[in-house]
């Protein structure tokens, strides 16, 4: 069975900083995309940015960016300048491309920004 | 945003009662999915649909039934709730399959007494 595993279950950074939320992933399947999803206090379920795992290159969404080494199963995500409205729980998510998309998560990194 | 719904936002039951949770699209999309949300584990994944009156268990299935006799609706059902389903649940909808981006509604917070 496939495993996502966040290690970091809390970070904490001052605001218009960077900072890197750790995600690794278990599978021996070759096909198939990556997530990073946040989850403000209102609950809703955003999706931030997505990568490939057939792209060589890493996903870029703005202030948002990852770094996916796909040999070593590793999948980070990096929030430049950060901002208070990045405070949330995050999530990463695996996802076969084939069938149904069964998103598996990690149990989450609660971010928070200090002013 | 996405056009989806979830009813009830939030209820609070008894241990054995029936309980039924609605999702609601208005985007047409062909796949629908209910996740239970609980700590430490993320989300996780119930039942899912892949067209009208065809659905499959995810990792977590035991407890619930799904039913989708209509393309907009999908229906979880705890036939009777236990104190282990208090958690908050997502359905989420995706239009094809690993190529779109899945979207998920608002969630209904369960607490079973």
């Amino acid at each position: 069975a496939q495993t996502v595993t966040q290690s970091q279950p809390e970070m904490s950074v001052q605001e218009a900083e960077t900072v890197t939320l750790s995600c690794t992933y278990d599978t021996s399947e070759s096909d198939y995309y990556l997530f990073w999803y946040k989850q403000p206090p209102s609950r809703q379920m955003i999706l931030v940015i997505r990568q490939e795992a057939y792209k060589q290159q890493n996903a870029t969404e703005n202030r948002f960016s990852v770094n996916f080494q796909k040999a070593a199963k590793s999948f980070s995500l990096k929030i430049s300048d950060s901002q208070l409205g990045d405070a949330a729980m995050y999530f990463c998510a695996w996802v076969l491309i084939q069938g149904a998309q069964k998103l598996v998560f990690g149990q989450g990194t609660r971010l928070t920004i200090n002013p | 945003d996405a056009g989806i719904t979830q009813s009830p936002r939030h209820k609070v039951t008894e241990t054995g009662t029936p309980v039924t949770l609605r999702c609601h699209q208005t985007e047409n999309h062909r796949y629908m999915y209910w996740y239970r949300q609980d700590p430490g584990h993320g989300l996780r994944l119930i039942h899912y649909s892949y067209g009208v009156k065809d659905t499959d268990k995810g990792e977590v299935s035991d407890g619930y039934s799904v039913s989708r006799s209509k393309t907009e609706d999908f229906l979880l059902t705890l036939e009777s709730a236990t104190s282990s389903q208090t958690s908050v649940y997502f359905c989420a909808i995706s239009a094809q399959t690993s190529t779109d981006t899945q979207y998920f509604g608002p969630g209904t917070r369960l607490t079973v007494l």
